[in-house]
């Protein structure tokens, strides 16, 4: 069983449109990490945000929020305002290992910001 | 600055060849992966090292093999026994405190005819 799910493969917005990316989890564990990765057109990842479970607050920066919901074992990741640059396919993953060795990525969803 | 490096970008190999693909960090992370990216599937978890000397494998190992001979160094040596070996190889690393985040390499991309 997928361990991450990012349901939506692609997605396509206007400039300047919000834009959330889903990203369900599924674990049995009580301490996890949870991390959001954006990869542009060049390939490398780009580390955007780590959560533990245990901090259920929502984080913005600057045009990025996420939203991590323990109830609905989702961790989800909105972009306000979209920009041509933020065109790239993103990645959720879960960390349930305490030494942070074993990463389960979802597939990723790859978001087209068209000007 | 630090980071992570891999070299090269593009690689192309004729089958039956093995290859090894270089991954080096100054960055003084203990922990090192390889991934490997297929178009659709994400990341899969080729191999792992936690220390120098020593390496755990991970989700898809077979036909792969890699060394931890130094800190800073993590190659991977894709063999002739790797059926299916054209795809985009990841390499990161990890401190070995929290935060617990990995950071990626540019990436190699491997073609093999």
């Amino acid at each position: 069983a997928q361990k991450v799910t990012q349901a939506q493969t692609e997605i396509s917005v206007v400039e300047k449109e919000d834009v959330t990316l889903d990203c369900v989890y599924e674990t049995r564990d009580t301490t996890y990490y949870l991390f959001w990765y954006k990869q542009p057109p060049s390939g490398e990842l780009v580390f955007l945000i780590r959560r533990n479970s245990f901090d259920e607050q929502n984080e913005i920066s600057g045009r990025y929020s996420w939203n991590f919901q323990k109830s609905t074992s989702s961790f989800n990741f909105t972009i306000t305002a979209s920009q041509v640059v933020d065109s790239a396919v993103y990645f959720c993953a879960l960390s349930e290992d305490d030494t942070g060795n074993q990463f389960y990525f979802g597939t990723g969803t790859s978001l087209t910001v068209i000007p | 600055d630090g980071g992570i490096t891999q070299s090269p970008k593009y690689l192309f190999r004729k089958e039956g060849q093995n290859v090894t693909l270089s991954c080096e960090q100054n960055l003084n992370h203990d922990a090192m992966y390889w991934y490997r990216q297929d178009p659709g599937q994400g990341l899969r978890l080729i191999y792992y090292s936690q220390i120098v000397n020593d390496f755990q494998k991970g989700d898809i190992a077979e036909g792969y093999s890699v060394s931890r001979e130094k800190k800073e160094s993590f190659p991977l040596t894709v063999t002739s026994a790797q059926k299916n070996p054209t795809a985009f190889y990841l390499c990161a690393s990890r401190a070995a405190v929290v935060p617990y985040e990995q950071y990626f390499g540019p990436g190699t991309r491997l073609t093999v005819t």
